[in-house]
């Protein structure tokens, strides 16, 4: 089984811009999260998606945002791009949401760089 | 969900078993213990997961005190490629999703 995709692999835009990014999970996942990795902060936790809604969001501004289609497909947004936005953005799909407790598998991120 | 603690390093020589320890001394009774390891610049990979029991699959063994305060992940004969960061963490299955919140984890390295 495939695992879950996640596109461009490698961005770089300037500020002030905006980008989309893509991701396709598991085949059969109906949850898909998002997480942004920097050295400073670490792995933070963006949002969650389940059946097209947002199930739950993290501590970010609204210049971060995303959806859900119905083929589980997801995509995030983010406007205004400050240099502080740099990082490698994860994707990662759930079976399902809530209980039993499910495990999330991730993409292999996509490293954005602003300039 | 509970604060986990872990080394920020540790080495192991390769073929030898890696025990990575986790303490969660604040985990209630319905938190579950999740292993996770990310590779430089790689998507974290999920290892296992226990809720009192221990665990094994095909990667690692996870062993869970009686109280539940503490883990540990065993990898029984470590390669180079299971130089990594290893996050533990204890979340609740809950309705209100599924996200998990990484700590700093355990930077392992094994060595040939």
């Amino acid at each position: 089984k495939a695992g879950v995709t996640q596109t461009p692999r490698y961005l770089i835009k300037t500020r002030g811009q905006q980008v989309t990014l893509s991701c396709s999970p598991i085949s059969g996942h109906r949850s898909v999260s998002w997480y942004q990795q920097t050295p400073g902060q670490g792995l933070q936790f963006l949002f969650e998606y389940f059946s097209e809604t947002q199930r739950n969001k993290g501590n970010f501004p609204g210049r971060f945002s995303g959806r859900q289609f119905s083929n589980s497909r997801s995509e995030m947004n983010v406007s205004t791009l400050e240099l502080g936005d740099s990082a490698l953005y994860l994707c990662a799909s759930s079976l399902g949401f809530g209980t039993p407790p499910y495990e999330q598998y991730f993409g292999p991120g996509t490293r954005l760089t602003v300039t | 969900d509970a604060k986990t603690t872990q080394p920020p390093s540790m080495d192991c020589a390769e073929g030898r078993a890696a025990n990575l320890p986790c303490n969660h001394s604040t985990i209630s009774g319905n938190e579950y213990v999740y292993w996770y390891r990310q590779i430089h610049s790689q998507g974290p990979q999920y290892i296992i997961h226990g809720l009192k029991n221990n665990e094994t699959n095909e990667m690692a063994s996870l062993i869970i005190t009686e109280d539940r305060k503490s883990s540990t992940l065993i990898l029984p004969h470590a390669t180079l490629r299971d130089t990594a960061v290893y996050y533990c963490i204890v979340r609740v299955p809950s309705n209100t999703g599924n996200q998990f919140y990484f700590g700093t984890g355990t930077s392992l390295t094994v060595i040939p």
